[in-house]
């Protein structure tokens, strides 16, 4: 099955820095890769995603790239601001069906002020 | 539009009774999942459902967990004679029928405790 490996676990940058998650996945068959903020005693929130057929993709400040052949795959927030504090959590298909998204363990991120 | 509803938001059980959670999808949305997360841990993936259908329950525990998503009413995750290891938040998530779409919304999650 598939396997989400991410770094770091842990991650404090300061405010107006860069930030950036990456990750990698085993199943050379996924082709969704979404990202999720959550924040403490939140939900899940769906910020970003890429498809397969997709190397870079762009929200403002947000950014994700995909490289299928390496399998991995990277968040990149620019600018922080407080408010992204929170836990990032990266995810892949389990091959390219819709149904069963596997997530990497997480990343606590933290912007000093 | 609602979004994903989920209750109870809490929900505190002794050890041997049962957990009810419900997970009612936004609207227009008929496929369910449902994750179990441990706290400062991931989301771990548990089983999808479409109506009065499982398609892939293979992250349930083979006892004492069972899913339902019947043709009307809330998604049910039950989970029978619980234990102290079942304490965790239970999220659900709902996605829309439509072909290619592969993006997941959750609810708010139903943070269970056991005594």
């Amino acid at each position: 099955g598939e396997n989400v490996e991410q770094h770091p676990s842990t991650l404090s940058v300061q405010e107006g820095d860069s930030a950036v998650i990456k990750c990698t996945y085993s199943d050379s068959a996924s082709n969704y890769f979404p990202w999720y903020k959550q924040e403490l005693g939140k939900r899940p929130q769906l910020i970003i995603d890429i498809r397969s057929n997709v190397g870079e993709k762009k929200d403002q400040r947000i950014a994700v790239t995909l490289n299928k052949t390496a399998k991995h795959f990277s968040l990149h927030i620019t600018e922080t601001q407080p408010e992204d504090s929170a836990v990032y959590f990266c995810a892949a298909t389990e091959g390219s069906s819709a149904s069963k998204i596997i997530f990497g363990s997480g990343t606590r991120l933290s912007i000093r002020p | 539009n609602a979004g994903v509803m989920q209750n109870p938001r809490h929900l505190v059980r002794r050890r041997g009774q049962e957990a009810r959670l419900r997970c009612s999808p936004m609207k227009g949305h008929s496929h369910v999942y449902w994750y179990r997360q441990l706290p400062e841990e991931g989301l771990k993936f548990m089983v999808y459902l479409q109506k009065e259908n499982i398609i892939d329950e293979s992250g349930m525990p083979k006892e004492r967990f069972s899913a339902e998503f019947p043709k009307e009413g809330p998604s049910i995750l039950r989970i029978q004679q619980v234990v102290r290891g079942d304490s965790a938040a239970y999220f659900c998530a709902s996605s829309t029928t439509a072909s290619g779409a592969y993006e997941q919304y959750f609810g708010p999650g139903t943070r269970l405790t056991v005594t």
